[in-house]
């Protein structure tokens, strides 16, 4: 166990549906980051958490979003979804992203299927 | 952010030793991680370096050079369970934003 907890681990939903995936971070990790991976792809990285506010954002679809509440937890939430949104979703967790010598923690990821 | 190259596959026998390179943009640069993956798993953090040189962690080492862009991770005593997938991921940035590369997939054969 990493200490990052993803929710749910897996996730079949309909085009057009949408869906909420939670994450949260190890004891005492302030950033939380959130990663989709599709088939033999590489990690993509979505959106970066610090305490709340957004940090950093990479290639995240208008359809997406995310926040991060009060108690660190983070919810990534996909609207619309598209048959090409089919992949697995890592959220990881640092203490702080300026101080990277420990790397990110993942957690076990959701894995989505849009039918 | 970075652009990370790693070559696709790579494939070596159980007890040899393989080196797995990357390379990368060195424009605003500030460290390197070396990540494994077991399919469908969750990366695992493997090594982190941040100046020039080896680091050694057992049967892994990781290696960087700074000036040429230049890491590789080195796999010792290779065993059937390293069969996995090495992801190379370049940090840049004043938050130290983290790139990943799309992996090397490396098969252990008896």
């Amino acid at each position: 166990d990493s200490g990052v907890t993803q929710t749910p681990k897996h996730l079949i939903t309909a085009t057009g549906q949408r869906v909420t995936l939670r994450c949260s971070p190890r004891s005492g990790d302030l950033s939380v980051y959130w990663y989709q991976q599709s088939l033999d792809q590489g990690l993509q990285f979505l959106i970066q958490y610090y305490n709340g506010e957004e940090r950093a954002k990479g290639n995240i679809l208008e359809r997406f979003s995310a926040q991060q509440f009060p108690d660190l937890h983070s919810e990534l939430n996909l609207s619309s979804l598209e048959l090409g949104d089919s992949a697995l979703y890592f959220c990881a967790s640092s203490v702080d992203s300026r101080d990277t010598g420990y790397g990110y923690t993942f957690g076990s990821g959701t894995r989505l299927t849009v039918v | 952010g970075q652009n990370i190259d790693q070559p696709t596959e790579m494939t070596a026998t159980e007890g040899a030793i393989v080196q797995i390179n990357c390379t990368y943009q060195t424009s605003g640069f500030n460290g390197l991680f070396w990540y494994q993956q077991h399919a469908g798993e969750a990366p695992t953090f493997l090594s982190y370096n941040v100046l020039d040189g080896l680091e050694e962690k057992g049967r892994f080492s990781s290696f960087l050079s700074r000036s040429k862009g230049y890491s590789y991770l080195l796999l010792k005593e290779l065993q059937m369970k390293d069969s996995a997938s090495y992801l190379c991921a370049g940090i840049s940035g004043g938050y130290q934003k983290v790139t990943f590369g799309t992996g090397t997939k490396l098969q252990v054969i008896p």
